[in-house]
């Protein structure tokens, strides 16, 4: 059972538009959320995290807002270029566990030029 | 460069074979983990060693182990090897165990194909 979902595989944007990747949970006790980035060949890397007491966090073009009451978060990429065309992962993790994070199966962003 | 180093990067096998993969964390990390990437599935935690003990366990088959040596670096052996075992393998490190999330850098991973 998963318990974090990311239902599209993939996502064909243009560049200078905005990419959305969107994530689900079922867990209630997340309560710390990351996005990885990952290119062909490398492993992931840290993106942007969030902790359940915001809602919002932004780090440049990059923006990660948590819904907790839909146990749903998505990642917004503004202005989309060409260079973040990668498989980006989206990972809980619970503070009263192990934290180790659970991903889910990743989504597959090509920015077009 | 995360500055986590993962060996071989690419190895190909046969069923009911023996392999094991190699990882060396960044300098100063004492938490390494072991990750599964099989086709269209996200990174499964496998097992998670801090300073040489087991600290965590996911879903690890009993045919895979792992250990972390004195020197940090971490080796997951898979026995016994079966069609469904071709993966990605990831390893990650860190610098702490638990108490708060700790931001994992990810090696390049190994590419495990099992004929």
């Amino acid at each position: 059972d998963q318990q974090v979902k990311q239902n599209s595989p993939s996502l064909s944007v243009q560049e200078g538009r905005i990419s959305i990747l969107n994530c689900d949970y079922t867990n209630s006790m997340f309560d710390y959320f990351l996005w990885y980035k990952k290119y062909p060949a490398e492993g992931p890397t840290f993106l942007i995290s969030i902790s359940s007491i915001k809602d919002k966090n932004e780090d440049g073009r990059f923006t990660v807002f948590l819904n907790k009451s839909a146990k749903h978060l998505s990642l917004h990429i503004v202005p989309s270029q060409p260079g973040d065309s990668a498989v980006y992962f989206c990972a809980a993790s619970a503070s009263g566990g192990s934290y180790i994070p659970t991903f889910g199966r990743g989504t597959s962003l090509i920015v077009h030029p | 460069d995360s500055g986590v180093t993962q060996t071989p990067k690419h190895l190909i096998t046969a069923t009911g074979q023996r392999v094991t993969l190699r990882c060396s964390p960044r300098s100063g990390d004492l938490s390494v983990y072991w990750y599964q990437q099989s086709l269209d599935q996200g990174l499964q935690f496998l097992i998670q060693y801090y300073n040489g003990e087991e600290r965590a366990k996911g879903n690890i088959l009993e045919r895979f182990s792992a250990q972390q040596f004195p020197d940090l670096h971490s080796e997951l052996n898979l026995s016994s090897l079966e069609l469904g075992d071709s993966a990605l393998y990831f390893c990650a490190s860190s610098v702490w165990a638990s108490g708060s999330y700790n931001e994992q850098f990810f090696g390049p991973g190994t590419r495990l194909t099992v004929l």
